[in-house]
């Protein structure tokens, strides 16, 4: 089993900073299986990266998602208040077919 | 416009059984692989179960396996989740979320419903 671990825990940053959040597997995987999620406070996750590098509908750009191998990233150019949130990575495994979930980056506001 | 209403929430002692579901409008269910996602009070998220398009193919965590089992209706459009022999670790906001055309993500999710199993 692929284990996926996010870093750092917790992100303090301001408003207008740029975030950058880590999601490192256990091993090798294909970038095209690996997603990213936010997710606000008594809200379900909302799709923000897919394919580790393709934004999904309605994404503004100032999100950005690359790496490959075990290592990848989401990147934040410059953060919103909105943007303050929990943020997850998720790998699909074909063979058994399952997800896995990092165990979250909280962002907060500094 | 996609929405995913969930339903079936509730508080169940151990050893008890629940069904929850989740009715899909604005786009081709039939078309779509489903799943289940939990997230437990103040902790991450952890894929529970999927479906394939038409029912056949059901898939299931290590955690839930034989005592969960997910099926849908594609007349009715609605997806379920059958939870028997609950277990106080089960206590979760349950979300049903769609897959996007590939299996490989969860593109829409719906609003999550309660599960407490307490005595």
């Amino acid at each position: 089993e692929i284990v996926l671990t996010q870093s750092p825990g917790t992100l303090s940053l301001s408003p207008g900073e740029r975030a950058t959040l880590s999601c490192r597997a256990s091993q090798s995987v294909s970038s095209s299986y690996l997603a990213w999620y936010q997710q606000k406070p008594g809200q379900a996750p909302r799709l923000l990266i897919y394919g580790a590098s393709s934004r999904a509908t309605g994404i503004p750009d100032r999100f950005s998602g690359s790496g490959s191998g075990t290592d990848f990233t989401l990147t934040i150019s410059r953060l919103e208040p909105e943007d303050f949130a929990v943020y997850y990575c998720q790998l699909y495994d074909s063979s058994p077919r399952a997800y896995t979930f990092g165990q979250g980056t909280k962002l907060e506001i500094k | 416009e996609v929405q995913l209403l969930q339903s079936g929430g509730d508080l169940v002692q151990p050893g008890g059984s629940l069904r929850l579901s989740c009715a899909a409008s604005g786009f081709s269910f039939s078309s779509y692989a489903m799943n289940w996602v939990r997230q437990a009070p103040g902790k991450g998220l952890e894929w529970v179960s999927a479906t394939s398009s038409s029912g056949s193919g059901t898939y299931y965590s290590d955690s839930v396996k034989g005592r969960f089992t997910v099926s849908r209706d594609n007349s009715k459009n609605t997806l379920y989740l059958q939870m028997n022999s609950l277990r106080a670790e089960d206590t979760a906001v349950y979300y049903c979320a769609k897959t996007m055309g590939t299996w490989y993500f969860f593109d829409y999710w719906g609003q999550g419903t309660l599960v407490t199993v307490s005595s």
